[in-house]
């Protein structure tokens, strides 16, 4: 089955920089990876998605890269604010009906 | 009008004990899943159902067993529940139609407490 590895558990930025999460995942047939935030008490929640045949997707200050030959994707946050504090999880899947597999998440603080 | 909703929110019980967690969605979607969240955070998926096809994560005790009256309805049963039982449960569902993954919307969470 898939295997999805996330680094790093926990990030601390400043206010106003950039934030990099990263992930590898293992099944090279996987072929839709979304990232989604959850804040403490609530549901996970997506925040951006890209597919196997684009290499990068980007939404006002979040974006998403995607190396298929060394099966790794990242999500970047820039110009981080206050509500960004959350849990950030990725995940992979090649199968809808299989679900996801996410990865172990990241912490990110956002620091004043 | 909620989505994905799951009932109850939380729940206390004994070991031992056998309990349901029940979820429902409105939004006409073809798959629904179980996923358990423990105390590190960590999700993972239990079992989805998708056209009357359970798919079973291989890791989940036979004491949990997934029950779907209708495509929009799935329900969750735990015998003889355990201590390691304690975590969130949420409830998913997707509409995929067969291809790759498709997003993923979450019920709120049921919070199971086992003492």
């Amino acid at each position: 089955g898939e295997n999805v590895e996330q680094h790093p558990s926990t990030l601390s930025v400043q206010e106003g920089d950039s934030a990099v999460i990263k992930c590898t995942y293992s099944d090279s047939a996987s072929n839709y990876f979304p990232w989604y935030k959850q804040e403490l008490g609530k549901r996970p929640q997506l925040i951006i998605d890209i597919r196997s045949n684009v290499g990068e997707k980007k939404d006002q200050r979040i974006a998403v890269t995607l190396n298929k030959t060394a099966k790794h994707f990242s999500l970047h946050i820039t110009e981080t604010q206050p509500e960004d504090s959350a849990v950030y999880f990725c995940a992979a899947t090649r199968k809808g009906a299989d679900g996801l597999t996410f990865g172990k998440g990241t912490h990110l603080i956002i620091q004043p | 009008d909620t989505a994905v909703s799951q009932t109850p929110k939380y729940l206390v019980t004994q070991m031992g004990n056998d309990k349901s967690i029940k979820c429902e969605q409105n939004l006409g979607h073809d798959t629904m899943y179980w996923y358990k969240q423990d105390s590190k955070k960590f999700l993972k998926i239990m079992f989805s159902y998708n056209n009357k096809e359970l798919i079973i994560n291989e890791t989940v005790p036979n004491r949990f067993s997934p029950k779907s009256p209708d495509k929009a309805h799935l329900n969750l049963h735990i015998n003889s529940l355990e201590l390691g039982d304690s975590a969130v449960y949420f409830c998913a569902s997707s509409q995929v139609g067969g291809q790759g993954g498709g997003e993923l919307f979450f019920g709120e969470g049921s919070r199971l407490t086992v003492l």
